[in-house]
């Protein structure tokens, strides 16, 4: 039972180059999110998704999207890619009674 | 110099001391609250929660507390170990709001 994988777990880019942090579960929970963490800021949300199908901003959601694949997958997209956006990405997924998993996390920094 | 609010509050303990970490929340209309832990380079885990209905709850090694009277919520870790040696986070479900909201987070320093 892997709970919430993340991929990939490392990545370097130049300002202005996109990717995709993909991210999976198999806890067959409805809820999945993106947080970025920074030093002293604690937990940012960056989008959401309540159920397959849908997905909604968060906190900090400017300069990323999401696509909800199925309903295990959830990815997060940089179109292009900023100094700003350095940070460590966690995708996670809730319980129906509130617990969020995470992954261990996409170190990413952008030159 | 850097801001202060790059370094997050520090609890050093020696091994086998009990340790408390503290956490103020922020609104009446919670009514879950979950503790994490994260290792450094690693996704924050679950520890412990406890609904607003209770006051007390008990696991392994580690007891949270809930007043809701000053919106006060608590990690104490009995025996502490220097496996404990971690960030510390305290979340809050809020009624209506689409995920758990966190807390800044204290670090835990365990010395052999």
């Amino acid at each position: 039972n892997a709970g919430v994988t993340q991929t990939p777990k490392f990545q370097v880019l130049k300002t202005g180059q996109s990717m995709t942090l993909q991210c999976a579960q198999d806890m067959n929970h409805n809820s999945m999110y993106w947080y970025r963490q920074d030093p002293g800021m604690g937990l940012r949300l960056i989008y959401y998704s309540a159920s397959e199908g849908t997905t909604d901003k968060g906190e900090v959601p400017n300069g990323y999207n999401v696509s909800r694949l199925n309903k295990r997958e959830f990815s997060l997209r940089l179109e292009s890619a900023a100094p700003s956006q350095t940070s460590v990405y966690f995708c996670a997924s809730r319980t129906g009674t509130g617990e969020l998993f995470f992954g261990e996390g996409s170190r990413l920094t952008v030159l | 110099g850097e801001s202060v609010g790059l370094h997050l509050p520090t609890l050093s303990v020696q091994e086998g001391d009990n340790s408390i970490i503290n956490c103020a929340y922020s609104n009446s209309a919670s009514d879950y609250f979950i503790w994490y832990k994260q290792e450094s380079g690693k996704g924050p885990q679950f520890i412990i929660d406890i609904r607003s209905n209770m006051d007390k709850r008990q696991g392994q090694r580690v007891t949270v507390l809930l007043n809701k009277t000053v919106k006060h919520l608590s990690l104490q870790i009995a025996a502490t170990q220097p496996g404990d040696s971690a960030v510390y986070f305290c979340a809050e479900n809020i009624i209506g709001y689409s995920t758990l909201t966190f807390g800044k987070g204290t670090m835990l320093l365990v010395s052999p």
